[in-house]
């Protein structure tokens, strides 16, 4: 995997399910992997940085692991809200260990 | 701390325009990038500043596009002539280190 990759693009749940995505990233060189979330009309806001390979960070209904050996993270979240609606970036810096390379995100809808 | 601030929220130019986008990272941080956000691309890398110095600039997509940090507290980002194809949302983060970049609200840039 040369770029860092998310999926699904998009998903649509029910408020109180369960979800969980996926972001892939260049397992070489590995150095970190960051979460961010998006809500519409502002800014990235930074959720979880990640560095060992099975890390597991949690932040309130929140979750996320590290896989560095395969490259991969998920990203849970457990009994979503409406508020939970955003998108979900996922990151991982360059080879120059500063500028991160961003995914596409994952378009969370959570309706009532 | 108000976060770091980003000026014009929006811009609505005209094709062959000067288009300035302006930067103030939060106090004490080293690091400044600038991102550009598109629907095709997502969230994209141009350029960043470790105190004051552009790092990496392999993101500017051409010569129209400059960036400067005269000083620690300030940075613009210059499109000369600006093009419809421009038309995104650019960012600005700043941080300590890289593994945690704080964003700034955006720049809606529109080229007519």
């Amino acid at each position: 995997i040369l770029n860092v990759e998310q999926s699904p693009q998009s998903l649509h749940v029910q408020e109180g399910d369960s979800t969980n995505f996926t972001c892939s990233f260049p397992s070489s060189n590995f150095y970190a992997l960051h979460w961010y979330r998006w809500e519409t009309a502002k800014s990235p806001e930074a959720l979880f940085v990640m560095t060992l390979n099975g890390d597991e960070k949690k932040k309130g209904r929140i979750s996320a692991t590290l896989n560095t050996k395969e490259g991969y993270s998920y990203l849970y979240i457990k009994g979503s809200q409406p508020e939970d609606s955003a998108t979900y970036l996922c990151a991982s810096p360059s080879n120059s260990g500063y500028a991160l390379n961003f995914g596409k995100g994952t378009s969370l809808l959570v309706t009532p | 701390d108000a976060g770091v601030i980003q000026s014009p929220r929006h811009e609505v130019t005209e094709m062959g325009q000067e288009v300035t986008l302006r930067c103030k990272p939060i106090s004490g941080h080293d690091y400044l990038f600038w991102y550009r956000q598109t629907m095709m691309r997502g969230l994209e890398l141009l350029i960043y500043f470790n105190n004051n110095v552009p790092i990496d600039d392999s993101g500017m997509p051409e010569d129209r596009f400059s960036a400067k940090m005269p000083n620690a507290s300030f940075s613009t980002l210059k499109i000369q002539p600006s093009e419809p194809r421009d038309s995104a949302v650019y960012f600005c983060a700043s941080g300590l280190t890289y593994n945690e970049q704080f964003f700034g609200p955006g720049t809606r840039l529109t080229v007519l």
